[in-house]
């Protein structure tokens, strides 16, 4: 079982619909980020949150950070095919040292043309 | 500023051999830190370095190991090397010059892919 689980695995969706990534734990985290990797590459940081209840919008992405800081969610709204690619979540747990992210399974998203 | 780099990309190695690989941070990063990434179990720590000290760690056998250089130019290695060490090996530096700080970004180099066979 991982720490960070997100659902769902995988998504596909025609272009123009809107889709929602989550990202839940049992455990608290002083900060989550949001990465997109693409075939061949390392991932991407997209977004870091660090206040429960935070919410951060990156043109049509819309990312919040639950109350209690043990849950997120990444909403893209009229995705395009250039959002493909596969979404992680990765948290900084509480007094956690240095610099070790902990990562959920990701999300692999497909948008149709 | 050149991103984070990664050598080599690809590598093909049989079980029982040993593998090098290296990673160049960010000019200025002090921390450079290595995952590896499986299909199956998705994208775990490895090990932390941070001024030539090794500051954190993953569970990962003894087998996997690594260093860092006074150029913040790190390397891991991995001995006696198994079918399930296959996998893509990412190395990300960040800036971070204080432990504990939760901001601090951290950016992925493209990766070495090691296929055992």
């Amino acid at each position: 079982t991982q720490l960070l689980e997100q659902s769902p695995q995988f998504l596909s969706i025609q272009e123009g619909e809107n889709l929602t990534v989550y990202c839940n734990s049992s455990s608290v985290f002083s900060s989550l980020q949001w990465y997109r990797q693409e075939p061949g590459e390392g991932p991407v940081l997209l977004v870091t949150v660090v206040t429960g209840g935070e919410v951060k919008k990156l043109k049509r992405l819309t990312f919040q950070f639950g109350d209690a800081r043990k849950d997120s969610s990444l909403h893209i709204t009229a995705a395009q095919p250039g959002d493909t690619g596969l979404y992680l979540c990765a948290g900084r747990r509480i007094k956690a040292a240095g610099n070790k992210l902990t990562f959920g399974g990701g999300t692999r998203v497909l948008v149709k043309p | 500023k050149a991103g984070v780099t990664q050598t080599p990309r690809y590598l093909i190695k049989t079980r029982g051999q040993q593998v090098t690989l290296s990673c160049s941070p960010i000019s200025g990063h002090r921390s450079v830190s290595w995952y590896q990434q499986t299909p199956g179990q998705g994208l775990q720590f490895l090990f932390e370095y941070f001024s030539e000290t090794q500051r954190n760690k993953g569970n990962f056998p003894g087998r996997f190991s690594g260093r860092q250089f006074s150029n913040s130019r790190s390397e891991m290695n991995v001995s006696t090397l198994e079918l399930g060490d296959s996998a893509l090996y990412l190395c990300a530096s960040s800036p971070a010059g204080t432990s504990g700080r939760t901001t601090d970004t951290q950016y992925f180099g493209p990766g070495t892919r090691l296929t055992v066979l």
